[in-house]
């Protein structure tokens, strides 16, 4: 099976860096995506990696060592906007049709 | 843009009552999902399908089943509607999830009373 752990609840400054943290087991990795959810809205795709490394896009930028099992999502000049709940999901062997998400990181930016 | 409709965002429903939650896709995506999201347990996969006509079962299928007749729908029935399967019901579709982006529709919140 698959498990994934991520902190529940992250708080940070508006125009500031947070990093949100993922650990995974599985058995057989493929590889670790980030969705970011509003609140009352649908979750909405952000990076994968398959690889070790960085990659960036904008504002945000997702780690991924698959030596340590663990991956974290970047979030670099944050805005009010980027309060929301955000998933690390995995993809692995046992269900390469299909992803399956950690419980949530909910991050709330203050001024 | 690839468009992920559900035919509800608000449905309540009895005990007992035989539920359909219907979802459409109009990208010709291969691969569908129903996921429910609960608070504190994030999303999980109920049932996926790969193709027409074919399904797989996710991490919590008991008291649900699918259909798939045509590669755009994916339905989820409940079979006989029952309190716990309160919930918010997220659809999904893809070309290959992971490397590709799963892309939700905005939900069905059921409630059974």
């Amino acid at each position: 099976g698959q498990s994934l752990e991520q902190p529940s609840e992250v708080t940070a400054v508006e125009g500031a860096i947070v990093q949100i943290n993922c650990t995974y087991q599985t058995s057989g990795f493929y590889g670790l995506s980030w969705y970011q959810q509003h609140d009352g809205g649908a979750p909405t795709f952000l990076s994968y990696n398959a690889l070790d490394g960085l990659e960036e896009t904008g504002r945000f930028s997702s780690f991924l060592s698959r030596s340590d099992s663990y991956g974290y999502l970047l979030l670099q000049e944050l805005q009010m906007k980027d309060s929301a709940s955000y998933f690390c999901a995995v993809r692995d062997r046992t269900g390469a049709n299909n992803l399956f998400f950690g419980t949530g990181t909910r991050l709330t930016v203050i001024p | 843009d690839v468009k992920v409709t559900q035919s509800s965002r608000y449905l309540v429903k009895r005990t007992g009552e035989k539920v359909f939650l219907e979802c459409v896709q109009d990208m010709d995506h291969e691969n569908m999902f129903w996921y429910r999201q609960d608070p504190g347990l994030g999303l999980r996969l109920i049932y996926f399908s790969y193709d027409v006509k074919m399904k797989e079962k996710g991490d919590i299928p008991e008291g649900y089943s699918v259909s798939r007749e045509k590669k755009e729908r994916f339905s989820l029935i409940l079979e006989s509607a029952s309190t716990n399967q309160t919930s918010m019901y997220l659809c999904a579709s893809s070309l290959s999830p992971g490397r590709f982006p799963l892309h939700f529709g905005n939900g069905t919140r059921l409630t059974v009373t």
